[in-house]
């Protein structure tokens, strides 16, 4: 069966300090992955989608990027977070069917 | 560019009443349309999706959608909701050549024993 792993759980940085969250599935070959924003009040925001190794696609301009290296592997990175880079950040996959989400990380930037 | 509308933020029901949380999405293709529901605590979770044929779709704990094409709508109905059904309700719509999935802002419902 199908799993996917987010980690950290929950992360507190500081202003300007770098990021990565890592996100790996395991059980599918190729999967279209996603990184998802959830903000209060605000839903769900997509950030970045691949639909392979090496391919990117941003959703939104922001301070935040991501990198596929691996067919299962997807992590969002930034260079220095910002205090309006806090909140809740999932990573989903799909394989042309409906999205299967991690845990989901807990971000604040103080 | 696409996007997904869901009309009320927060919803506050009684036990027994019934629901219609709406869904407007803006694209002018084919898509596939999706329910799902975040629960206190928990992590999101599929309710319902509809990709083709019957437009009245039947999910998980007796919810339902319908899908009308010419309004682009796919609103969420339950008739009698229950104080377990109290979540937050994403709408999500997928054109299936983009492989995105764009999602509503939520809605919030709270359901008062």
């Amino acid at each position: 069966s199908q799993t996917i792993h987010q980690w950290p759980a929950t992360l507190v940085q500081p202003v300007g300090s770098p990021l990565s969250l890592e996100c790996t599935v395991e059980g599918t070959s190729n999967p279209n992955l996603y990184w998802y924003r959830q903000a209060a009040g605000r839903g769900l925001q997509l950030l970045f989608y691949s639909v392979g190794i090496g391919q990117i696609s941003s959703e939104v301009p922001q301070n935040l990027s991501a990198s596929r290296p691996q067919d299962r592997q997807f992590i969002l990175s930034s260079k220095k977070l910002l205090l309006s880079d806090s909140g809740f950040y999932l990573c989903a996959w799909s394989n042309n069917s409906p999205l299967h989400f991690g845990n989901g990380t807990r971000l604040t930037v103080t | 560019a696409q996007s997904v509308s869901q009309h009320n933020h927060h919803v506050i029901l009684s036990e027994a009443a019934s629901l219609e949380l709406g869904c407007n999405y803006s694209y002018g293709g084919t898509v596939n349309l999706f329910w799902y529901v975040q629960y206190p605590g928990q992590h999101l979770q599929l309710l319902l999706k509809y990709f083709s044929g019957d437009p009245l779709v039947k999910g998980i704990k007796g919810f339902e959608a319908e899908f009308i094409k010419s309004k682009f709508s796919f609103n969420l109905r339950k008739p009698s909701v229950q104080w377990s059904d109290t979540a937050e309700y994403f709408c999500a719509v997928s054109p299936p050549e983009t492989g995105k999935l764009i999602f509503g802002q939520g809605t919030t419902l709270q359901v008062k024993p």
